[in-house]
């Protein structure tokens, strides 16, 4: 079975540019969570996706946002982008919620200059 | 609200000493899931094990193991013979069971360095 896969891994954009994150999760599993990681602030939840709906979200601006697709698929989108968003993001699916086993795909390394 | 400590940031042996990585649990729900994760240079958060409140059994899966406390809110990892390619940064998280379900909640994580 083939694990969770996020693209790209790798982005470099500038301030006040917004990006599109894209993760496609577990074959069978519904629900899609994102987390931001930094060395400061270590692993946030940013949000989490289930049959096409939001159902948490953490503390972020609004700048953030994302979606989920009819097939499990997730995007997620930083507009405007700043200096501080640059982190690794991670894209992690589960079955059916944030109590199962959560699996998580490779991260995207973004940069913000 | 849920907490998780993991007071050791950085951690050394040598290879094929023992090492036990300490995780401390906060929170006021009775049905909680606790989680450790691996992750290696690549960036990438392996599952190690998930056990829920009502399970305090110990758990070994080759040269890991677990040892879970509700008395003391803990829930510690030991690498029996640590090998270098245990190398890595180490996560204990939770997560509660409501309605929804909570996300989960990462300690700050500690790097282990397995020297040879």
């Amino acid at each position: 079975k083939a694990g969770v896969t996020q693209t790209p891994r790798y982005l470099i954009k500038t301030r006040g540019q917004q990006v599109t994150l894209s993760c496609s999760p577990i074959s069978g599993h519904r629900s899609v969570s994102w987390y931001q990681q930094t060395p400061g602030q270590g692993l946030q939840f940013l949000f989490e996706y289930f049959s096409e709906t939001q159902r948490n979200k953490g503390n972020f601006p609004g700048r953030f946002s994302g979606r989920q697709f009819s097939n499990s698929r997730s995007e997620m989108n930083v507009s405007t982008l700043e200096l501080g968003d640059s982190a690794l993001y991670l894209c992690a699916s589960s079955l059916d919620g944030t109590t199962d086993t959560q699996y998580f795909g490779p991260g995207t390394r973004l940069t913000v200059l | 609200a849920q907490k998780v400590t993991q007071a050791q940031t950085e951690i050394s042996v040598v290879e094929k000493e023992d090492v036990t990585l300490d995780c401390v649990y906060e929170t006021r729900d009775t049905t909680y899931y606790l989680f450790w994760y691996k992750q290696p240079p690549s960036g990438e958060l392996v599952f190690l094990i998930r056990r829920n409140s009502f399970d305090e059994q110990n758990e070994i899966s080759g040269r890991y193991s677990w040892n879970f406390q509700k008395s003391t809110s803990s829930f510690n990892f030991t690498i029996t013979a640590s090998q270098v390619v245990d190398s890595a940064v180490y996560f204990c998280a939770l997560s509660v069971y409501m309605k929804g379900n909570t996300p989960l909640v990462f300690g700050k994580g500690t790097r282990l360095s397995v020297i040879a």
